[in-house]
């Protein structure tokens, strides 16, 4: 199974840019590249995925790199609500359904944002 | 839509004792995953079913037993709870879209074992 490494913790200042990496590097053809955060004392939420290009939404960005070995997961703008643990999955679209679907998570990077 | 609920919130066992975990999901989503996240550390897969009537072991399945009811509920055993079971219990489910999949969290379980 393909795996992802981030940072442990980062820190970023409230209202500036924050680049969130994770690193693929045997990442396969067929794998989405999925960030979850979760807040304290929460489940999980879903922020954005991507398979090639780079994707945006209401939460955030995604840059993907063009060899695919690597993503950033942009907040443009960070309040302390975003602080949170970020996690960078890779679920490949072949194992849909099937017994082979387990969606590993790692530790995640523990995002502060100092206000 | 309630999405993903659990039952209970929180729950203390003694050791030995047996409980299930409750998740249902109202989203007519196939697959539902069953995680456990001890104090300061990131989710572990325990079962997971990709469809109904299908389960398959996780990480840490050790301790644990799952049934699958139908499409909507998946639960989770504990035929004999151990301290080392003192967790947070986090139920999931996955929607299945062309243009990708995206999981769906409950709001946990936590669960004490004295």
């Amino acid at each position: 199974d393909a795996k992802t490494t981030q940072p442990n913790s980062m820190e970023s200042n409230e209202e500036e840019p924050v680049h969130l990496p994770c690193n693929h590097s045997t990442i396969s053809g067929t794998d989405y590249i999925h960030w979850y955060r979760q807040l304290p004392s929460q489940g999980p939420e879903y922020v954005i995925h991507g398979l090639t290009s780079n994707v945006n939404n209401r939460m955030a960005s995604l840059a993907i790199a063009e060899d695919r070995k690597s993503s950033t997961l942009i907040l443009h703008r960070a309040t302390l609500r975003d602080a949170a643990v970020y996690y960078c999955i890779l679920r490949d679209v072949r194992n849909r359904g099937t017994s082979y679907d387990k969606v590993i998570f790692g530790p995640g990077t523990s995002l502060s944002v100092i206000p | 839509n309630a999405g993903v609920t659990q039952t209970p919130k929180f729950q203390v066992l003694k050791t030995g004792q047996s409980m299930t975990l409750q998740c249902a999901q109202d989203m007519n989503h196939n697959s539902m995953y069953w995680y456990r996240q001890d104090p300061g550390m990131g989710l572990r897969l325990i079962y997971y079913s990709a469809s109904e009537g299908t389960t398959d072991k996780g990480e840490v399945p050790n301790g644990y037993n799952v049934s699958r009811l139908n499409k909507r509920e998946f639960s989770l055993r504990l035929e004999s709870a151990a301290p080392s079971q003192t967790s947070v219990y986090f139920c999931a489910s996955t929607s299945r879209l062309p243009e990708g999949d995206t999981q769906y969290f409950g709001p946990g379980t936590r669960l004490t074992v004295l």
